[in-house]
């Protein structure tokens, strides 16, 4: 499995872009890009997943460039609510109705939102 | 979207004895569960994979005469930690992914916290 690397912590305020960078330089062909969201006691929720090129959904946008080695996460006018630690995962996912592939969690990144 | 519940949200034992966390798809079905552990302040650690019908998969250095796991239907695995002990102490998460092709994510528990005593 393709190991990630986050800073291990940002601040930002209300209203602001929030931008998360992930590098994986060693993704393989068959590898997706997924960004998990997990706040304190509780277990990590889905944010958003992509391959190449930029997903976007109604939480985020997911950026990722044609060598793949590196994807950003990006969070719209971030609030308060917002603050968490965020995770990028790199991993294989299985096609053909088969359970996704298990998932290696690195350090993640503790946003906080200031107001 | 699709739930994954946990039961007890919270539980204390005495050092010696026996937990059973329990872990279940609320409204899907799914063939392979995750079991993975959390100490204060850091990340996730898979601990294993539970597989219905089969053998549990466990990572390397988690101890499966100590931390027993059963799925014995498609909507609930279980995690036993035996003899438990303070080191046990922690935040267990499970997850869980819909069996079929258009699932792809997976679905976290709410976690079950274990403070042994």
């Amino acid at each position: 499995l393709a190991k990630t690397t986050q800073p291990i912590s940002m601040d930002s305020y209300e209203g602001q872009e929030v931008n998360i960078t992930c590098s994986h330089n060693n993704i393989a062909t068959n590898d997706y890009i997924t960004w998990y969201q997990q706040f304190p006691s509780q277990g990590p929720r889905f944010i958003i997943q992509g391959y190449k090129t930029k997903v976007t959904n109604e939480v985020a946008s997911l950026f990722i460039p044609a060598d793949r080695k590196s994807s950003t996460l990006s969070l719209p006018r971030v609030s308060l609510s917002d603050t968490a630690v965020y995770y990028c995962l790199v991993g294989d996912r299985k096609a053909g109705g088969t359970s996704y592939g298990k998932l290696t969690f690195g350090q993640g990144t503790i946003l906080t939102v200031h107001p | 979207g699709a739930v994954v519940s946990q039961h007890p949200s919270r539980v204390i034992c005495k050092s010696g004895t026996s937990v059973k966390i329990e872990c279940r798809s609320l409204d899907f079905q799914a063939t392979t569960m995750f079991w993975y552990r959390q100490f204060p302040k850091q990340s996730l650690m898979l601990m294993a994979t539970s597989n219905e019908g089969s053998k549990a998969t466990y990572e390397q250095g988690v101890e499966k005469d100590k931390f027993l796991i059963n799925h014995a239907s498609l909507t609930l695995s279980t995690l036993t930690v035996t003899s438990a002990h303070p080191e046990d102490s922690s935040f267990y998460i499970c997850s869980a992914t819909p069996t079929g092709p258009a699932y792809y994510e997976q679905y976290f528990g709410p976690g079950t916290r274990l403070t042994v005593t």
